[in-house]
């Protein structure tokens, strides 16, 4: 299994302000994917952050508000942009070696507050 | 498009009875079903996974779970629960495609395990 870490854990923002997310594992996987989730509800993606190229975004999200960078394997970045209260949410970052019976790993996340 | 429903949005379980969490889904072709679980301020653990094979698949923390394709359920179980089970679970679903296709989640269940 992969071993993910977040950074920062959790951050109070102001409105208007952006954060940027970082995830790190340690070891190379294929596909990288970021969530949100409201706590104690379920998972929303929001993209699938891909190495070399433009992250594919879910409906309702854009580049413009959430973009992601992949330098590399093992490292992606999301930043929240013009942030308003409506972001606050735990943001997740989860991992994939790509094939689909395998499973999704996932970060400790980062809890965000928007005042 | 596949989706996961879990009817409970919480089950209740005295320590040391069993407990069934439930989830069915629906999706286009074979389906790759997955349980995870997430304590208090944690990520998502990954418990089990039913990919082909055996409808009876055991997981970590000695949970398993039964996979049902005439009733589209994958219900996860545990003979005897204990306190430390407390917690909320998730049940997801990938269809079999040839590439990775993406992870639906369910709504998630809160389980409370009570002395």
């Amino acid at each position: 299994s992969a071993v993910i870490s977040q950074k920062p854990s959790r951050d109070i923002c102001q409105r208007g302000t952006s954060l940027t997310i970082q995830c790190q594992v340690d070891s190379q996987v294929t596909m990288m994917f970021w969530y949100r989730q409201q706590p104690g509800q379920s998972l929303t993606l929001i993209a699938t952050a891909n190495q070399g190229s433009e992250a594919t975004y879910e409906s309702g999200f854009v580049i413009d508000k959430f973009p992601i960078s992949r330098p590399n394997l093992t490292f992606s970045t999301l930043t929240v942009s013009n942030m308003s209260p409506e972001d606050s949410s735990i943001y997740l970052c989860s991992v994939s070696p790509g094939l689909p019976s395998y499973e999704q790993y996932f970060g400790p996340g980062t809890r965000l507050t928007v005042t | 498009a596949q989706s996961v429903a879990q009817p409970e949005d919480q089950v209740n379980v005295a320590e040391g009875n069993p407990l069934t969490v439930k989830c069915t889904y629906s999706v286009s072709g074979n389906p790759y079903l997955f349980w995870y679980v997430q304590y208090p301020n944690r990520g998502l653990q990954f418990l089990l996974k039913y990919i082909t094979g055996d409808n009876l698949v055991k997981g970590s923390y000695g949970f398993e779970a039964e996979f049902n394709k005439s009733q589209t359920s994958f219900h996860l179980k545990k003979p005897s629960a204990l306190v430390s089970d407390s917690a909320l679970y998730f049940c997801a679903v990938r269809a079999y495609t040839g590439t990775a296709s993406k992870l639906t989640f369910g709504t998630g269940t809160r389980l409370q395990v009570t002395l």
